[in-house]
């Protein structure tokens, strides 16, 4: 059963571009989750979705991000504009049932994005 | 969720235990206790998680103190590939933002031959 996948791993953008990162869930679970770990901190919580939903965004700046996970595909983390403070190791986490009680989450490995 | 404090850093010769300690004097009755950990900037790793019975599994065992104000995340014979960042986390089994795990600072675990 193959882990959350993240694509591309690593990722350069300049000021102004916009990057896009890519999460596919663990087979069978239908809950992503959006993290972002800036240099020599702990992760941040950024959003919660289920297929075809946004269910929490509240970590989300409220300007240039967005996520979106579609019906079919993988789920998609959107930065547009990016500035230098976007450099970040970004992480998706995938559960197969959501709020209910224990439900863990699973991480894949991370896209590292540099802004140059 | 209620706040946590973990050693900022541990050594632990291989082949030993490694006994990592967390408090979290404010945890609630229906709030967990997770331990995930993090090798060298790769995505957290599930460890481990417990209400108030002690937990084991092929990874750890964590043992949760009778008032639930602790724990202890055990890994009973340390390898090398044990060196990481092991972070302590609180968290509610239901109800709106049960789902956020809060990361802190975690306790940087480094194994030594």
């Amino acid at each position: 059963n193959a882990g959350v996948m993240q694509n591309p791993r690593h990722l350069v953008r300049r000021r102004g571009q916009e990057a896009r990162l890519r999460c596919s869930p663990m087979k069978g679970h239908s809950h992503v989750y959006w993290y972002r770990q800036l240099p020599e901190e702990g992760l941040k919580f950024m959003v919660y979705l289920q297929k075809e939903n946004i269910i929490d965004e509240s970590g989300m700046p409220k300007e240039r991000f967005s996520a979106e996970f579609p019906k079919e595909g993988p789920s998609i983390l959107r930065i547009q504009q990016v500035v230098r403070g976007d450099s970040a190791a970004y992480f998706c986490a995938s559960s197969p049932v959501g709020q209910a009680r224990t439900d863990t989450q699973y991480f894949g490995p991370g896209t590292r994005l540099t802004v140059l | 969720d209620a706040k946590t404090t973990q050693p900022p850093s541990m050594d632990c010769a291989e082949g030993r235990a490694a006994n990592l300690p967390c408090n979290h004097s404010t945890i609630s009755g229906n709030e967990y206790v997770y331990w995930y950990r993090q090798i060298h900037s790769q995505g957290p790793q599930y460890i481990i998680h417990g209400l108030k019975n002690n937990e084991t599994n092929e990874m750890a065992s964590l043992i949760i103190t009778e008032d639930r104000k602790s724990s202890t995340l055990i890994l009973p014979h340390a390898t090398l590939r044990d060196t990481a960042v092991y972070y302590c986390i609180v968290r509610r089994d239901s109800g709106a933002g049960s789902y956020q795990l809060t990361f802190g600072k975690g306790t940087k675990l480094s194994v030594i031959p």
